[in-house]
């Protein structure tokens, strides 16, 4: 059963740590996201990958914030110094290089900051 | 600049009803749109991907029709069941680019 994989799936860090969330995507998938979703602002993209090239991560906080894909079966979104504020889930999701193909999502991160 | 709106943002109906949900979004210029579930503490489950070019999708007591040029989406959830209860997003995929954007979802309850 193909499945969007992510570690861990929670995590409480105190203000001021690094924070490192994994992805593995489904297996063949090409195209990865990250979003973020909070209960006042929904989800947001905040960075995608294809063939591991970052297209767009006009959505993350680039001053704290960076995603990588140092290979096709793992992405990582990594925060820091983390803040109470970045505290939300963080979904990761991926999909074939089509447009016209589903996306499939992880479990996400619930991440809590203080 | 896309955005997507789901009203309401809750409901509460009996066991049984059928059940309509409404997406809009205000840029017809999409690929496709995509219904997703969410249950509490988990993710998102894909229900129904629907193209630009097609009218609707069907896939058991589930039924999605999109009217790009109107700007519209509905999610039709036939005799719905206690289990149906979650948070329904819809989320279209932009002209020229794969990201979704999403609505901010629609919680259903759906009483015994």
């Amino acid at each position: 059963d193909a499945r969007v994989t992510q570690t861990p799936r929670h995590k409480v860090t105190e203000m001021g740590q690094e924070v490192t969330m994994r992805c593995q995507p489904i297996l063949g998938h090409n195209t990865v996201f990250w979003y973020r979703q909070t209960m006042m602002q929904g989800l947001e993209l905040l960075a995608y990958f294809r063939n591991r090239a970052p297209l767009d991560d006009s959505g993350m906080p680039k001053d704290r914030f960076s995603a990588e894909m140092p290979d096709a079966t793992l992405a990582t979104l990594k925060i820091q110094p983390s803040e109470p504020r970045d505290s939300a889930v963080y979904f990761c999701a991926s999909q074939r290089f089509r447009f016209d193909t589903e996306a499939f999502f992880g479990q996400g991160t619930r991440l809590t900051v203080v | 600049k896309q955005e997507v709106t789901q009203i309401p943002a809750a409901l509460s109906v009996p066991e049984g009803e059928n059940l309509v949900l409404n997406c809009s979004f205000t840029d017809s210029a999409i690929y496709n749109l995509q219904w997703f579930r969410q249950d509490p503490g988990k993710g998102l489950t894909s229900l129904l991907l629907i193209q630009s070019s097609q009218r609707e999708q069907t896939s058991g007591r589930l039924n999605a029709s999109l009217d790009k040029s109107s700007g519209r989406s509905t999610l039709y959830i036939a005799a719905s069941q206690p289990g149906d209860s979650a948070t329904y997003l819809c989320a279209v995929r932009q002209g020229g680019s794969e990201k979704l954007v999403f609505g901010k979802g629609m919680k259903l309850t759906v009483n015994p």
